[in-house]
Parts: structure tokens; C-alpha cells; sequence
């Protein structure tokens, strides 16, 4: 079946544009997570959805990242006013129920210049 | 999450078993044993698990010691797209541990 995908693959915008990242989750799976990873680091969580409860978004950087996931499925992860240090990769993962297991999407590589 | 340890890098012959050893001697009796790797320019992709038992799967295999504090991930022949980083991270299965964290991982390197 098919895996998690993002789009698009690669961004580049400039510094105080707004941008939107999308991201399907495999069919059937209620938990929907975002992680961001710069250039040779580690995962940073930034939100969670499980079905139709509230989202945990303790790990959005600031005011300007925004999430939604519209019918519990398709999530967009949006970034207001971009600055540079936003460049990175952005992963979304998705997970079924009872199952912790994370499968993650390709990512999308987020350059601002 | 308990603190995992593992060697920084390790090269590979094709075809040969890969054999990644990981510590975690503070790991509790509800946390699992999880595996994930990471090619390069993509996502972290998910290996296997497991809490006491050996576990197989179509990837890999999971052997944890009797007293867990240590395991070692198996891949039984390896090919040049094993080629990524692995890591190797204990947490408890349940939903609501959904933070994924990993540490340095070990870069394997698998040559012809």
C-alpha cells in the first residue's frame, strides 16, 4: 500500500514568505505527527493529532507554525513569515491506532533564503 | 526515554551479516526495544521491535540479552542500500509516548 507522502519534495522561498507543506498519511492510521530535522541533527517533534482530539503542539517552535489535519486525514503545516534558521527538513509520520510504530514520508526540504 | 549507547560507525562487506550491538542498561521492565535507520536525503524508516523476545521480520532481527540490557540488530545480508544510519531507542509502546528522539545512531557503511 502506499506509504506516507509529502509535498512538495523541496521548497525554496524567500525570508518573510509564507509557506505550506502538506502531508497524506497511510490510509487508516489516526495518529499524525510532525518532526523537523536540520542539516546532521536529530528529530525535533513539533505536533501530534490523534483522531478528533485536541492536537499537542508543545513542540511548534513559535507563533508563526501552524498545523491542521482537516477530516483526520491530510495535515498542512504551515510556516508564517519564514526566517532562515527554518531551513530544514520537515518530517510527517503517521501511526495506527494501539500501534507506536511511526512511518515516516520522504520529507520536505525547506530552504529560505 | 532510557539512554541508549551505540558504537558511532561500523563498515559492512555485502552480502555479509551486519551486526549493530546497542546498550541500554537503564532500560525498565515496560519499556521495548525499537529500531529505526535513516538513508540519506530520507525519512526515518522503521526496523523492528521488541520487550525479551528474539524477533524476526522480513528486514532484520532483534536479539536481546536475558537481563535486556543490551541488543544487537541482525541484518542478515546486508546490500549496498543498507547503507544509512541506525538507531537504536527503548520507549514504551504505549500511544501516548509518541515523542520520537534519537540519539547519534551508528552509521553503517556497507561496501562491495
Amino acid at each position: 500500500g502506499a506509504g506516507v507522502s509529502q509535498s512538495p519534495s523541496n521548497k525554496v522561498t524567500e525570508k518573510g514568505k509564507d509557506v505550506e507543506l502538506r502531508c497524506d498519511p497511510i490510509s487508516g492510521h489516526t495518529a499524525l505527527y510532525w518532526y523537523r530535522q536540520s542539516l546532521g541533527q536529530g528529530l525535533e517533534f513539533l505536533i501530534y493529532f490523534q483522531g478528533n482530539s485536541a492536537p499537542d503542539k508543545s513542540g511548534l517552535p513559535s507563533d508563526r507554525f501552524s498545523a491542521e489535519r482537516t477530516g483526520g486525514s491530510v495535515s498542512t503545516l504551515t510556516i508564517q513569515r519564514t526566517q532562515q534558521e527554518d531551513s530544514a527538513v520537515y518530517l510527517c509520520a503517521s501511526s495506527s491506532t494501539g500501534k507506536n510504530i511511526q512511518y515516516f514520508g520522504a520529507g520536505t526540504r525547506l530552504s529560505v533564503l | 526515554d532510557a539512554k541508549t549507547t551505540q558504537p558511532p560507525s561500523m563498515d559492512c562487506a555485502e552480502g555479509r551479516a551486519a551486526n549493530l550491538p546497542c546498550n541500554h542498561s537503564t532500560i525498565s521492565g515496560n519499556e521495548y526495544v525499537y529500531w529505526y535507520r535513516q538513508i540519506h536525503s530520507q525519512g526515518p524508516q522503521y526496523i523492528i521491535h521488541g520487550l525479551k523476545n528474539n524477533e524476526t521480520n522480513e528486514m532484520a532481527s532483534l536479539i536481546i540479552t536475558e537481563d535486556r540490557k543490551s541488543s544487537t540488530l541482525i541484518l542478515p545480508h546486508a546490500t549496498l542500500r543498507d547503507t544509512a544510519v541506525y538507531y537504536c531507542i527503548v520507549r514504551t509502546p504505549l500511544i501516548n509516548d509518541y515523542k520520537l528522539s534519537f540519539g547519534a545512531g551508528t552509521t553503517v557503511t556497507v561496501r562491495a
